[in-house]
């Protein structure tokens, strides 16, 4: 069955970086894209930016440009998100989630990991 | 950016009753090339990451109880629970994907029982 496990709580100081993995399991993760979206206390869900395709195209939200990075470890089913420049309002908790690929048009979330928390305080 | 509002912010319904909630997006999500309504809604419960119930504005995803239906198209949408369940008790999102970069969400809607 589809999996995605996401890595364990983090706590940041501000203008450090965390890096969030997200494996993935019982599909092949180049068929699909990666999306990261956080929900910061009492937000909405943000989408944040995704990762596709067997290439590692990615694009991320004007938001976080500058700041994010999504790669991918095909070899370990793994996507990671970096997200630099922490300052308190990045504390969320983050999730990954399935879509299909870019092209498709099919970019809703039919899979997602069970979430990270990031907190970031001095 | 696309901008999704719903309302109402909350709502209480009694078990067995019908609950609505209703999506509004800043424009159109029908894409006229295939008539589909780029929009998403997800079931959120605490603790837990959210649930995918319905996509392309009326497709019930597998495993997902026909109490829950989706309707509308263009900008106004509707996410109906035909019959409150407790395990219901939620916070609804709705999602457009018709622009890529940024996705966007509603604000959610509470559901309670009442």
């Amino acid at each position: 069955q589809v999996q995605l496990v996401q890595s364990g709580a983090e706590v940041k100081k501000p203008g450090a970086s965390v890096k969030v993995s997200c494996k993935a399991s019982g599909y092949t993760l180049t068929s699909y894209a990666l999306h990261w979206v956080r929900q910061a206390p009492g937000q909405r869900l943000e989408w944040m930016g995704w990762i596709n395709d067997g290439n590692g195209n990615t694009k991320y939200s004007q938001k976080f440009q500058g700041r994010i990075t999504i790669t991918r470890d095909t070899s370990a089913s793994t996507d990671y998100m970096e997200l630099s420049s922490l300052r308190s309002e990045d504390t969320a908790v983050y999730y990954c989630a399935r879509s299909e690929n870019y092209g498709s048009g099919g970019y809703y979330f039919d899979y997602w990991g069970q979430g990270t928390l990031v907190s970031v305080s001095s | 950016d696309i901008v999704m509002t719903q309302s109402p912010d909350s709502l209480a319904v009694s078990l067995g009753e019908r609950a609505t909630i209703n999506c509004k997006s800043s424009q159109s999500l029908l894409y006229s090339s295939n008539n589909k309504n780029y929009l998403a809604w997800y079931q959120h419960k605490p603790g837990q990451p959210p649930k995918l119930l319905i996509y392309w504005a009326s497709t019930r995803e597998s495993g997902v109880p026909d109490r829950f239906s989706g309707s509308g198209s263009g900008t106004d949408f509707t996410l109906t629970i035909s019959s409150l369940q407790a395990e219901d008790v939620a916070v609804y999102y709705c999602q457009q994907y018709y622009s890529t970069v940024p996705f966007t969400f509603g604000p959610g809607t509470k559901v309670d029982i009442k």
